[in-house]
């Protein structure tokens, strides 16, 4: 199993672009979760899933839109990309039976 | 809203030195998980607490969930250059998500 992967691994935006982070899982987990790790602080929910079709705002959720078709995959999209939003994003997913979330490696994003 | 404190946000320590890191939290928590990330990584599951008063241990780490439910501890006994990373602690009632706190790191010189 590759676990979680997230494309791309690294990203530099100007000012008003949009872009979509890719996140995908091989584990058929029904959670899945995006966060953002800014330095020096722990990670801010910004949308989760519990399953195909359904999703919902986390801690920080402004300027950000996600969509849940499949159970794999779980794209976060940015549409008028600010300074504010440069940072590094995690995806993680984790099974119902369970509680341990599974991170993939981390998109880092520069808004400039 | 539900918050989650740790500290010391930074602790260098020698070589086979113990290390703690401490997590509070406003609220009565259902639960806490301990995760590790290395420098450059992604965050990595070490354990769940549940029940009041717990103890775990994993090797030279060991874990603490306070009798009320709003503290919890880590210690790692005699640290070695691989405990290297910030520990995070996350925590959070039934039926909401984690909340993550900010991280201690670790640094340990030999």
């Amino acid at each position: 199993n590759a676990g979680v992967t997230q494309t791309p691994k690294f990203r530099i935006l100007k000012i008003g672009q949009s872009m979509t982070l890719q996140c995908t899982q091989d584990m058929n987990h029904n959670y899945m979760y995006w966060y953002r790790q800014d330095p020096g602080m722990g990670l801010k929910l910004i949308y989760y899933s519990v399953g195909a079709g359904i999703t919902d705002k986390g801690e920080v959720p402004n300027g950000y839109n996600v969509s849940r078709s499949t159970t794999e995959d779980f794209p976060l999209r940015l549409e008028l990309a600010a300074p504010s939003q440069t940072s590094v994003y995690f995806c993680a997913s984790r099974s119902n039976r369970g509680y341990e979330q599974y991170f993939g490696p981390g998109t880092r994003l520069t808004v400039t | 809203g539900q918050q989650v404190m740790q500290i010391p946000q930074y602790q260098h320590v020698q070589e086979g030195e113990d290390f703690t890191t401490y997590c509070n939290s406003s609220t009565t928590l259902s639960n806490i998980q301990w995760y590790k990330q290395r420098p450059g990584g992604h965050p990595v599951f070490l354990i769940q607490l549940v029940k009041s008063g717990e103890v775990k241990k994993q090797k030279r780490l060991t874990f603490q969930f306070g009798e009320a439910k709003k503290n919890s501890s880590l210690h790692i006994t005699a640290t070695q250059t691989t405990d290297v990373g910030t520990y995070f602690c996350a925590g959070n009632q039934a039926g909401t998500a984690l909340i993550f706190g900010k991280g201690t790191t670790l640094s340990v010189s030999s």
